[in-house]
């Protein structure tokens, strides 16, 4: 099975701050690989999928890039709104997925 | 827009089966797009994928629950099941139920989430 490897699992950065995210995969997993905000007491909400392209609706501050077994989710200036965790999730074996452990993100 | 709302026991007692519905609203369960799937968090930890399934009553479930696991699907009703056996502790967990893209496999939308505590 693949395994998803986010790190770090928490980080704590000024509003304005660029934050960046990574995940990495036991193996080569093209782009198959989505990311989810999830605020406390919520269902996770879709943010990125296929490694880069953002979801409609999504602020342009989230991005995110790689492929194979390595990519990074940013917001390039950190909101209030953006507190929460989130999370990277792989598909390269349809439809059968894993996610990373998870990022709590925090304001300074 | 499409909305999932899951529903069922909050409490199951350990050694028990845990049973839950999905039901799909303002979209047809029967799209051959999507499939529909099942994903847990236990309080305080990260997400799992327990399985999906097809419109046509095709399943594919997590190997580690693959053997107490059953998905199935009404497609009259416009909802699908999951049915978990000989629980523990530890399958206490908040239980989505959500649309899982076909091709890209993304997951939305995703039903608000019910906690499922195994205790006796």
């Amino acid at each position: 099975d693949i395994q998803m490897t986010q790190s770090p699992s928490s980080l704590s950065a000024s509003v304005g701050d660029r934050v960046t995210i990574t995940c990495q995969a036991s193996q080569d997993i093209r782009d198959y690989l989505n990311w989810y905000q999830q605020k406390p007491g919520k269902a996770p909400n879709l943010l990125i999928y296929d490694a880069s392209n953002l979801e409609t609706g999504v602020p342009s501050r989230f991005s995110g890039s790689g492929s194979g077994t390595d990519f990074t989710f940013t917001i390039s200036s950190l909101q209030p709104e953006d507190i929460a965790t989130y999370y990277c999730q792989q598909y390269d074996n349809l439809p059968s997925l894993t996610f990373g452990g998870g990022t709590e993100v925090e304001i300074k | 827009q499409l909305q999932l709302q899951e529903s069922g026991p909050g409490l199951v007692k350990p050694s028990e089966t845990l049973s839950l519905t999905c039901t799909v609203s303002g979209g047809s369960i029967s799209s051959s797009s999507f499939y529909w799937g099942w994903i847990r968090q236990p309080p305080g930890k990260g997400l799992e994928w327990i399985g999906s399934i097809y419109y046509s009553g095709t399943t594919y479930y997590n190997s580690s629950l693959k053997s107490r696991l059953t998905i199935s699907v009404d497609t009259s009703k416009n909802q699908f099941s999951l049915k978990l056996s000989s629980v523990t502790a530890a399958d206490t967990a908040v239980y989505y139920c959500a649309r899982q893209g076909l091709i890209s496999s993304w997951v939305d939308p995703w039903g608000q989430g019910t906690l499922v505590t195994v205790s006796s």
